[in-house]
């Protein structure tokens, strides 16, 4: 069962650009690696998910080494709005046929955006 | 309809009462998960389902009895529960793949449950 390592919290002020990195020695071949952000009292919401080298959306970038071995979520020009926890899941959906696998959050990052 | 919809967003109960919690989506999904989530620590997974079948059971507590009755439908029946049950229960859904694994899951609201 892949674990996830992340900072525990980060500060940032706005109009900079945030990298949190996420570790996961562990990671199974099939595993993907995919980011979600929470606000308080919220479910956590989808960010970003990869499988190797760069993803890039219209909210933020995923980096992957080679080895797959940890992960770095980019999140450019951040605003105050941005203030919250982000995790990085690493695993998948159960496989069609009833094999699982199984999704946990790791302790997740504190991002604060000051002004 | 990318939704998932929880109900009730609050509730409270005491420890003999009798309770459920209902998620539902329409975005095809066939797997379905609860979480629970106490203040200031990541999401704990419960259960999930696939396929309408309960695949995985993360040791819950049979106080919580979890229910899919069909591809749309989550419930999550509650009894004899205890104060330090008090949490944020999330439902989740996503897509199931044959071969390759993703994470995509969508999250709905939260219930939020308190135990007097």
């Amino acid at each position: 069962l892949a674990k996830t390592t992340q900072p525990i919290s980060m500060d940032s002020y706005e109009g900079q650009e945030v990298n949190i990195t996420c570790s996961h020695n562990n990671i199974a071949t099939n595993d993907y690696i995919t980011w979600y952000q929470q606000f308080p009292s919220q479910g956590p919401r989808f960010i970003i998910q990869g499988y190797k080298t760069k993803v890039t959306n219209e909210v933020a970038s995923l980096f992957i080494p080679a080895d797959r071995k940890s992960s770095t979520l980019s999140l450019p020009r951040v605003s105050l709005s941005d203030t919250a926890v982000y995790y990085c899941l690493v695993g998948g959906a159960p496989n069609y046929g009833g094999a699982t696998n199984k999704l946990i959050f790791g302790t997740g990052t504190l991002l604060a955006v000051q002004p | 309809d990318t939704e998932v919809t929880q109900t009730p967003k609050h509730l409270v109960m005491g420890m003999t009462n009798k309770k459920s919690l209902k998620c539902e989506q329409h975005m095809g999904h066939r797997a379905m998960y609860w979480y629970k989530q106490k203040a200031k620590k990541p999401p704990e997974l419960m259960f999930v389902y696939s396929y309408e079948k309960l695949s995985i059971n993360e040791s819950v507590p049979s106080r919580f009895s979890p229910e899919c009755p069909n591809s749309s439908l989550l419930n999550l029946h509650l009894h004899a529960l205890q104060p330090e049950d008090s949490a944020l229960y999330l439902c989740a859904s996503s897509q199931v793949t044959g071969g390759a694994n993703t994470g995509e899951l969508f999250f709905g609201e939260g219930s939020r449950l308190t135990v007097l």
